[in-house]
């Protein structure tokens, strides 16, 4: 079965500077990730999927993911963080199910809290 | 605008009691989801569906049914509430079977007392 592990529950970051929240996966076969977020009080929004071609996916709000499979990591990256990117962010992997469909298996979720 | 619409924001209701959450989907897309959000849990998978009048089981059925009569709605029921099933459920859609992405509803936050 495939699986996402996100190793930090929160990640604290200032203004301005780089951040990274970590995913790592187990898949058999090759990986189709994603990240999603989730601000206070709203559903979940896509941000980026790697499904195959470069390592480094560009997605929304400025935030993109590297793809790496030698670490069977893929984590979510932004160069300047921003107040309003303080959220809950998702990775999550797909896995078949019957009939050619499937599943997003989903991590734990990391809180990302940007301070002023 | 896509948009996936759940019928409440907040809910409290009694132990024992049947309840009805309804999702609206306003996309045409055939695959639906019902998933629950616990903290440090992620999202699991309680049933989905990829076509009108047909459903699956995800990973934690138990407890819970679904119906969905018309393409555009998906609606989960709690058959006998129960204080374990406080949580926070959400509802998604997405197009086509390789479910690369989906849109989800605000969510519904149960209480069950």
């Amino acid at each position: 079965a495939q699986s996402v592990a996100q190793p930090e529950d929160q990640v604290n970051v200032a203004e301005g500077n780089p951040l990274t929240v970590k995913c790592t996966y187990s898949v058999s076969g090759n990986p189709y990730l994603f990240w999603y977020v989730q601000y206070p009080n709203r559903g979940l929004q896509f941000l980026l999927k790697y499904i195959t071609g470069d390592n480094l996916v560009k997605g929304s709000y400025g935030f993109e993911a590297e793809f790496n499979k030698s670490q069977t990591s893929f984590h979510l990256k932004k160069p300047s963080a921003l107040v309003s990117d303080s959220a809950l962010y998702f990775c999550a992997v797909r896995e078949p199910l019957m009939d050619s469909n499937y599943q997003l298996i989903w991590g734990a979720g990391t809180k990302l809290i940007i301070k002023p | 605008d896509v948009k996936v619409t759940q019928s409440s924001r907040y809910l409290v209701k009694r132990t024992g009691e049947k309840v009805f959450l309804e999702c609206v989907q306003d996309m045409d897309h055939e695959n639906m989801f019902w998933y629950r959000q616990d903290p440090g849990l992620g999202l699991r998978l309680i049933y989905f569906s990829y076509d009108v009048k047909m459903k699956e089981k995800g990973d934690i059925p138990e407890g819970y049914s679904v119906s969905r009569e018309k393409k555009e709605r998906f609606s989960l029921i709690l058959e006998s509430a129960s204080t374990n099933q406080t949580s926070m459920y959400l509802c998604a859609s997405s197009l086509d079977p390789m479910n690369t992405e989906a849109f989800f509803g605000q969510g519904t936050r149960l209480t069950v007392v």
